[in-house]
């Protein structure tokens, strides 16, 4: 059965403070591992797709890497925008499956 | 603007009522998803389809039903609801049904009481 562990659950942040989460998966025959970001009240939004280890990805503040066990999305100097909810996913045959998220938040 | 529509956005709803909760994407996805999401659970999948025509069972498929009769439409059907039913209910699109990524509509805030 495919497992996502998210960790931390929660982490907050001053505003330039660097900081990374973890994405932890065993996943049967991996297709791709997913970051989403989520607002309160939104569907989970597209961030990147990684398909093999050592891939990176990088948009704005947000950088995500990808090893054959885990993936790390780091934040470098966040601002208070970036608070959301971030969600890891990887793909098998079928379907997304979703870990239970890590809540950024990030004070000014 | 292209996406995903989800309605209503948000339903107050009897136990024991029937109620469908609508999902259209104008993208030509093939594959569609309705997930549901519950505090400190995440995202749990319910039913999938690959491609129109076809359906499958996700991770909590019991007391949900689905259709798909064209690309665009994937509606969930709730029988007959129940409390434990209550929850935010996400449907999502991909262009093909692996290793692609899936596009999410804004969710339906279901409350059965």
């Amino acid at each position: 059965e495919d497992q996502v562990t998210q960790s931390p659950e929660a982490l907050r942040l001053q505003e330039g403070e660097s900081s990374s989460l973890n994405c932890s998966y065993t996943v049967s025959g991996l297709r791709g591992l997913f970051w989403y970001r989520q607002d309160p009240g939104k569907g989970p939004e597209f961030l990147f797709t990684l398909y093999s280890a050592g891939e990176e990805k990088e948009k704005e503040r947000l950088k995500a890497t990808l090893t054959k066990k885990e993936s790390f999305l780091h934040i470098t100097a966040p601002k208070p925008e970036d608070s959301a909810t971030y969600l890891c996913a990887v793909s098998n045959d079928y379907k997304l499956s979703f870990g239970a998220g890590t809540t950024v938040t990030v004070r000014a | 603007i292209a996406g995903i529509t989800q309605a209503p956005t948000s339903q107050i709803l009897a136990a024991g009522r029937r109620m469908t909760l609508r999902c259209t994407q104008d993208m030509r996805h093939n594959a569609m998803y309705w997930y549901r999401q519950d505090l400190g659970l995440g995202l749990r999948l319910i039913h999938y389809s690959n491609t129109a025509g076809t359906t499958g069972k996700g991770e909590v498929p019991d007391g949900y039903s689905v259709s798909r009769a064209n690309t665009d439409d994937f509606p969930l059907t709730l029988a007959s609801a129940v409390p434990s039913q209550t929850s935010v209910y996400f449907c999502a699109s991909s262009a093909s049904d692996s290793g692609t990524e899936a596009f999410f509509g804004q969710g339906t805030r279901l409350t059965v009481v």
